[in-house]
């Protein structure tokens, strides 16, 4: 049982590159999240799709862009990474359809990137 | 906006002694509260939810809407427990749940 799985693991961008982190999970999960995490500000939501075909900004959405591409895909693009961009990002998802109370979320192993 | 807040980046204690992650919120109605944990190496998990009422691993955490909190508290510390603790709320617009928030965590060190 996969879970949350992310692609890739570690990634290393020169500033203005473009790249996709890719996010699939196993579980039927209607909601899926993005987070990134820096020392001293935890998790911080970029992006959230409450169900297949929805996706709504979340607390640090500027720079970034998503894809619900089908129930078990979500991935966030980066369309010209600058050095701020620099974090580990975090996949999520939980069963909670819209307006039902979010029960448990479970997460990946994270993709940490490094924007030079 | 709703917003979480941990005051303590680190909390430092030996092993034994009672523990309390504070936690405060803020949200006008009424949230869906939980504490996140982080073990060394593993991924973040759930450790528990203000819903539920439950004790896990010893630990506990009441929801006190009064001062808008939801403090995680164990009364003896064990060495296991060294990791990284994030409390959550969950809200969302139009009357959702989905917008999953954490605070910024509170790094736990129990010492032998």
């Amino acid at each position: 049982n996969a879970g949350v799985t992310q692609t890739p693991k570690f990634q290393v961008l020169k500033t203005g590159q473009s790249m996709t982190l890719q996010c699939a999970q196993d579980m039927n999960h209607n909601s899926m999240y993005w987070y990134r995490q820096d020392p001293g500000m935890g998790l911080r939501l970029i992006y959230y799709s409450a169900s297949e075909g929805t996706t709504d900004k979340g607390e640090v959405p500027n720079g970034y862009n998503v894809s619900r591409l089908n129930k078990r895909e979500f991935s966030l693009r980066l369309e010209s990474a600058a050095p701020s961009q620099t974090s580990v990002y975090f996949c999520a998802s939980s069963e909670a359809l819209w307006g039902t109370r979010v029960t448990e979320a479970f997460f990946g192993q994270g993709t940490r990137l490094t924007v030079v | 906006a709703q917003r979480v807040t941990q005051p303590e980046k680190l909390l430092s204690v030996f092993k034994g002694a009672p523990v309390e992650l504070k936690c405060n919120y803020s949200y006008s109605g009424s949230p869906e509260l939980f504490w996140y944990v982080q073990y060394s190496r593993q991924r973040l998990q759930l450790l528990l939810r203000h819903i539920s009422r439950e004790s896990i691993k010893g630990f506990t955490a009441d929801l006190n809407k009064g001062e808008t909190s939801f403090h995680l508290k164990k009364p003896f510390a064990q060495e296991e427990d060294s990791a990284m603790y994030y409390c959550a709320l969950a809200r969302g617009p139009s009357g959702g749940y989905n917008k999953l928030i954490f605070g910024a965590g509170t790094r736990l060190a129990v010492h032998p």
